[in-house]
């Protein structure tokens, strides 16, 4: 069964900093791989996704992921955190339509 | 376009009661999805309508169900609510192709007590 990590369940990081959240997958074919972002109280909101081609992929609010098929990792990357992205981030592949979901990982942003 | 919109927004509850949960998809969207959230599970798949039909299913007893209408809103029935049932409800909607990509709703916050 495909599965996804996420290996860190919360990140501190200084406004300003670079941030780096890590998402590993196991899949046996060409992965449908998502970055979803869930502030408290509300639903999931598409960061970006990636489906083929370009293995760097561009998404809203200044996000990046990379697609690194022999590391089975598609890291989301962004170069200078604002306060408002404190918020936490799932990780996600498309399983034949369904969604599987690493266990997410928390941000906080400190000024 | 509007988005993804469920009712309601909160639910409270007692054990052994049952709860109607609904989502009106994306215009134009076919496929809804159903996903339960819980600290302790984190986010987990329900199951999936598309042109009125389940497509997809999770791995979750009979006391949960859904359907379909024609115009593609989609309810969600939970009956004999145990106090695990306590989660936020997130329904999801896209397109219908297998790969499409999937649009969240705000979620129904359902309290079991």
């Amino acid at each position: 069964a495909q599965s996804v990590t996420q290996p860190d369940i919360h990140i501190t990081v200084s406004e300003g900093a670079s941030l780096e959240l890590r998402c590993n997958y196991s899949y046996g074919a060409t992965p449908y791989l998502f970055w979803y972002v869930q502030s408290p109280g509300q639903g999931l909101q598409l960061l970006l996704k990636y489906f083929s081609g370009d293995t760097l992929v561009q998404g809203i609010k200044g996000f990046e992921a990379e697609f690194k098929r022999s590391q089975s990792s598609f890291n989301l990357r962004k170069p200078s955190v604002h306060w408002s992205d404190a918020a936490e981030y799932f990780c996600a592949v498309n399983q034949g339509g369904k969604l599987i979901f690493g266990q997410g990982t928390e941000l906080s942003v400190k000024p | 376009k509007a988005g993804v919109t469920q009712t309601p927004r909160y639910l409270i509850k007692t054990r052994g009661q049952q709860v109607t949960l609904s989502c009106s998809p994306i215009s134009g969207h076919r496929s809804v999805s159903w996903y339960q959230q819980t600290p302790g599970q984190g986010l987990q798949f329900l199951f999936e309508y598309f042109s009125e039909t389940q497509r997809n299913k999770g791995n979750f007893p009979g006391r949960f169900s859904g359907r379909q209408f024609s115009n593609s809103r989609s309810e969600m029935n939970v009956s004999t609510l145990e106090l695990g049932d306590s989660a936020l409800y997130l329904c999801a909607s896209s397109l219908g192709g297998f790969t499409d990509t999937q649009y969240f709703g705000p979620g129904t916050r359902l309290t079991v007590l």
